[in-house]
C-alpha cells in the first residue's frame, strides 16, 4: 500500500458524460501527479500540483481539469467524454515537486470505462 | 525533448536472469528511474540512478551510463512474480514529472 488512495476504483459511463476522479495523496507529501494509461500503453503525463498550484502540464486535453485543494487532494475533471477516454488514470503524489529521488507513490488507479 | 525505447516484451524462464535495455534521446536529465507494474496495477518504485554506475536491490539492479544514452534494469534470478511490466522514466533538467517509456513486458516461464 503507497499510502496514495483514489476513488472510484471502477467507473463506467456513457459518451458525453462528465465524470469527477479523486485522489489523497500520502500523508506530508505536497504534490500530485495525474497520468492516464490506456491499453497496453505507457503512463502519460496529464497534469501536476505542489502545493495547491499547477506546476507542469502535459498532454491533457481541453475537456480534462484538475484541481489540488488546501487540504492537498485532487480531483480530475473529465467531461465530453469520448470512447478514447477508457483507460486507467493513475493519480501519484511526492513529498516535494522536485523528485530528487526519481521515486512517485502510485495510487491503485481509478479505471475509467465510457461506453 | 524525450525519447525512451524500451523492447515490448521479453520472456524467460524461472532463474534466468533478464536485461531490460532502456535507450534514450533528451537534451539532459537529472536521473533515470525504473517502475514495475502487475497486470493494471499500482506502478511501483525499483530503483532511480541519478550518477553512472550500478545500483543492486535485492535481485533487481539497475545501471546507467549517460555517455552511451542507455540504461538497463537487470532482473536476476527471475521467479514467476516478476511477470509484470516494467517502465524506465526520466526527470528532465528543468521538469517537475517523470516522463515514462512505453514499458517492456517481462513473462517468467516455469
Amino acid at each position: 500500500d503507497s499510502g496514495v488512495t483514489q476513488t472510484p476504483k471502477h467507473l463506467i459511463t456513457a459518451t458525453g458524460q462528465r465524470v469527477t476522479l479523486r485522489c489523497s495523496p500520502r500523508s506530508g507529501d505536497l504534490s500530485v501527479y495525474w497520468y492516464q494509461q490506456s491499453l497496453d500503453q505507457g503512463l502519460q503525463f496529464l497534469i501536476q500540483y505542489y502545493n495547491g498550484e499547477e506546476r507542469a502540464k502535459g498532454n491533457i486535453l481541453e475537456r480534462f481539469s484538475a484541481q489540488q485543494f488546501p487540504d492537498l487532494h485532487s480531483e480530475l475533471n473529465l467531461s465530453s467524454l469520448e470512447l478514447g477516454d477508457s483507460a486507467l488514470y493513475f493519480c501519484a503524489s511526492s513529498p516535494t515537486g522536485s523528485l530528487s529521488t526519481g521515486e512517485l507513490f502510485f495510487g491503485e488507479g481509478s479505471r475509467l470505462t465510457v461506453l | 525533448g524525450q525519447s525512451l525505447e524500451q523492447p515490448s516484451e521479453v520472456t524467460a524462464v524461472e532463474g534466468a536472469i533478464v536485461q531490460i535495455n532502456c535507450t534514450y534521446q533528451t537534451s539532459g536529465f537529472y536521473g533515470l528511474s525504473w517502475y514495475q507494474q502487475h497486470d493494471g496495477g499500482a506502478p511501483t518504485f525499483l530503483s532511480y540512478n541519478a550518477l553512472d554506475g550500478l545500483e543492486e536491490t535485492g535481485r533487481f539492479s539497475s545501471f546507467l551510463s549517460r555517455s552511451d544514452s542507455y540504461g538497463y534494469l537487470l532482473l536476476q534470478e527471475l521467479q514467476m512474480k516478476d511477470s509484470a511490466s516494467y517502465f524506465c522514466a526520466v526527470l528532465l533538467l528543468g521538469d517537475y514529472k517523470l516522463s515514462f517509456g512505453a514499458g517492456t513486458t517481462v513473462t517468467v516461464r516455469a
